[in-house]
Formats: structure tokens, C-alpha cells, sequence
């Protein structure tokens, strides 16, 4: 499994840009990205996957770095409904591996 | 909306009782999961299974066991309830391959285990 470095937790200010970096150096070169969020007391919900291109949908986007070593996940305006822990899992078609995430506060 | 339910939210049992969770997904999804999350630990796998009567052992399967006799129930087992079980338990599944809605989780099942 792909080692990944996440912050521990990041801040925003609602209706502003916020940018979830992830570093992960050992992803294979079929390993997708793909981001998981947790609000609390809740299960982990998709966000957003991706291989080799920038990809959007309607919660986020998702911006891969050309060596695929580090990847953004970009939520356009937060809202206190975002305000989760964010999760980066390399991984193909089989289980997905958790870490620790990146716990995001948004301000109001 | 795929919907993944767990019998029960919160359940609370004796050191030594054998413990059900069950968890049924009304998608036709190939794959389901069971995760336990503990504070500071994060989630971790305890089984899998990518089809009918199929398991696959997670990072922490001992003291688990899991049953799928239907494609839509993954049940997860603890034989003999010990407190370190206590924890949230999360179920999960999936279409096979890479899902293109990727995996969709229950709402878990909090296990305190007295």
C-alpha cells in the first residue's frame, strides 16, 4: 500500500477556496487517488477519484500532479458542511486503506 | 441513493457473548467491507469479500470471523466479545473494479463490550 502524508488539520473561512494536499511518493503507476470525507459522527463518504487527469464533480475537484507523486483535493467554496476529516487512499480495484486524514475546520 | 445499513447503532454486550453485526446493501454490489474505527488509530480493514461465500482477511482479522451467504448481507462475528473489541464498526460496499461512485458506508454500529 502507497504511504501517504496528509496535515493533520487545516483551517477555512466559509464561502472561501480550500486546497487538501496529499503527498503520496510511492503510489504505484496503477494505483487510482481517491479522497474520502468523514463528518462527524458519520461514515466515510466518497468525494472524489482520479488517475492521471484533473477531475470534477459536484462536491470537489481533484488536481493530480504530472509525476502523480502529490495531489489537491479543492472544495470551490466551503461551507460549515465540509467542515470533516479528510481522507487521501491511493489504491486500485481492492481494498482501500485508511490514514489518519486531514481534519478540516470551516469558520463561519 | 445505494443505501448500506447496519442492524444496530449502538449495541452493548458481555465479555465472552458471540456478537453478530449485520450489514445489507441494496445495490447488487459485488465487494463489502468491515472496518473498525478507534480514536487515533483511524479505520482499519478487518475482512472483505468480493462475491458470495468469498472472505478475504483484512490488516486485523483475529478475534472476527465474517459470513456471506447472500450477495447483499456481510455479517461480522466476534466470537467471543472481549472489551478491546470495543469500537465503532463500519460496514462498506462496492461495485467491483474501480467504483466509479467509489465504496458506500453504513452509518456503523457503536460495540462497547463490558
Amino acid at each position: 500500500d502507497a504511504k501517504t502524508t496528509q496535515p493533520n488539520s487545516m483551517e477555512s473561512n466559509e464561502e472561501e477556496p480550500v486546497h487538501l494536499p496529499c503527498n503520496h511518493s510511492t503510489i504505484s503507476g496503477t494505483d487510482y487517488i481517491h479522497w474520502y470525507r468523514q463528518l462527524p459522527s458519520q461514515g466515510p463518504e466518497y468525494v472524489i477519484h482520479g488517475l492521471t487527469s484533473n477531475v470534477n464533480n459536484r462536491m470537489a475537484s481533484l488536481a493530480i500532479a504530472e509525476d502523480r507523486k502529490s495531489s489537491t483535493l479543492i472544495l470551490h467554496r466551503a461551507t460549515l458542511r465540509d467542515a470533516a476529516v479528510y481522507y487521501c487512499i491511493p489504491g486500485g480495484s481492492e481494498k482501500l486503506v485508511f490514514g489518519k486524514g486531514t481534519k478540516l475546520t470551516v469558520n463561519p | 441513493d445505494v443505501k448500506v445499513t447496519q442492524s444496530s447503532r449502538y449495541l452493548v454486550k458481555r465479555t465472552g457473548e458471540k456478537v453478530f453485526l449485520e450489514c445489507v446493501q441494496d445495490m447488487d454490489h459485488e465487494n463489502m467491507f468491515w472496518y473498525r474505527q478507534d480514536p487515533g488509530l483511524g479505520l482499519r480493514l478487518i475482512y472483505f469479500s468480493y462475491d458470495v461465500k468469498m472472505k478475504e482477511k483484512g490488516d486485523i482479522p483475529e478475534g472476527y470471523s465474517v459470513s456471506r451467504e447472500k450477495k447483499e448481507r456481510f455479517s461480522l462475528i466476534l466470537e467471543s466479545a472481549s472489551t478491546n473489541q470495543t469500537s465503532m464498526y463500519l460496514c462498506a460496499s462496492s461495485s467491483g473494479g474501480v467504483p466509479r461512485y467509489g465504496y458506500t458506508f453504513g452509518s456503523g454500529t457503536r460495540l462497547t463490550v463490558v
